[in-house]
C-alpha cells in the first residue's frame, strides 16, 4: 500500500494561465475527494467521487474549476484562468468500501498564483 | 449546516505536560467525529475517531470521547512527548457523501 500520491507537489504560475494536478488514490478506495486549505484554516471539501462518477461539488468550486475521474481511478482537477485567491493547498483523499468515512490523505499540491 | 470550533492556539507546553485541545461541534444529523494530525512537512494522517455518542477513540496515548450532551470532542493527552509537535484538526462527517468538515486547527509545540 503505497497511500495517496499527488502530483506536482508545488506548482508556481501565473495569474490567468491554467494548471492541472493528479491524484492517485490508494489501490480499490472506490471515494475520492478533494480538498482546498488555506494558510491558516481547516481544508474545505471542493468535490468528490465515488468510481468515476462525481457525485457532489461545494459552491466553492467555481466555473473554473474542473475535476474528473476518468476510469475510477487517478483524478484530476484543473484551475482554468487562475486568479492569486487560488493560492492554496490542494489535498486529495481516498477512502476504501469497508469504511467510507476514513479518508485517507495524500500530501497535498501547494500552489502559488503570482 | 456543519461546524466544527477548536480553541484558539497556537499552544506550547513542556515534555510530560497534560494536553487537553477542546473541539466542539453543530452537525445536522448524526456525525461520526475524528482528529486527524498534521506532522511538519507531511500530510494530514488520521489519529482517532469515534462515530457514536459515548465511544471514545484512541491512538498514541492520545483520547478523545464523544460527547452528544455537550456537543463535544476534546482531545487529551496525559503527557506529551516533543514529537507530539504538530498541527491538530478537528473534523466531522455526516451523510452518505462523509464528506468532512474541518475546524481551523491549532498548533501544538512541546519544548523538552
Amino acid at each position: 500500500d503505497t497511500g495517496v500520491s499527488q502530483n506536482p507537489r508545488h506548482k508556481i504560475t501565473k495569474r490567468g494561465q491554467n494548471v492541472t494536478f493528479r491524484c492517485d488514490p490508494i489501490s480499490e478506495h472506490n471515494r475520492l475527494y478533494w480538498y482546498r486549505q488555506t494558510l491558516g484554516q481547516g481544508p474545505e471539501f471542493l468535490t468528490y467521487f465515488q468510481n468515476e462518477a462525481q457525485l457532489e461539488k461545494s459552491r466553492l468550486l467555481s466555473d473554473r474549476f474542473s475535476a474528473e475521474r476518468p476510469k475510477g481511478s487517478f483524478s484530476t482537477l484543473e484551475i482554468q484562468r487562475t486568479e492569486q485567491g487560488d493560492s492554496a493547498m490542494y489535498l486529495c483523499a481516498s477512502s476504501p468500501p469497508a469504511s467510507q468515512e476514513t479518508q485517507y490523505f495524500g500530501p497535498g499540491t501547494r500552489l502559488l498564483v503570482l | 449546516g456543519n461546524s466544527v470550533t477548536q480553541m484558539e492556539g497556537p499552544v506550547t507546553l513542556s515534555e510530560e505536560a497534560f494536553l487537553t485541545i477542546n473541539c466542539t461541534y453543530t452537525a445536522t444529523g448524526y456525525p461520526s467525529l475524528f482528529w486527524y494530525v498534521q506532522y511538519p512537512g507531511e500530510g494530514l494522517q488520521l489519529l482517532l475517531k469515534a462515530t457514536k455518542a459515548d465511544d471514545k477513540g484512541s491512538n498514541k496515548g492520545f483520547e478523545a470521547t464523544y460527547r452528544k450532551e455537550t456537543t463535544s470532542f476534546h482531545l487529551e493527552k496525559g503527557s506529551v512527548q516533543v514529537s507530539d509537535s504538530a498541527v491538530y484538526f478537528c473534523a466531522l462527517s455526516t451523510g452518505a457523501n462523509s464528506k468532512l468538515t474541518f475546524g481551523k486547527g491549532i498548533t501544538l509545540s512541546v519544548r523538552p
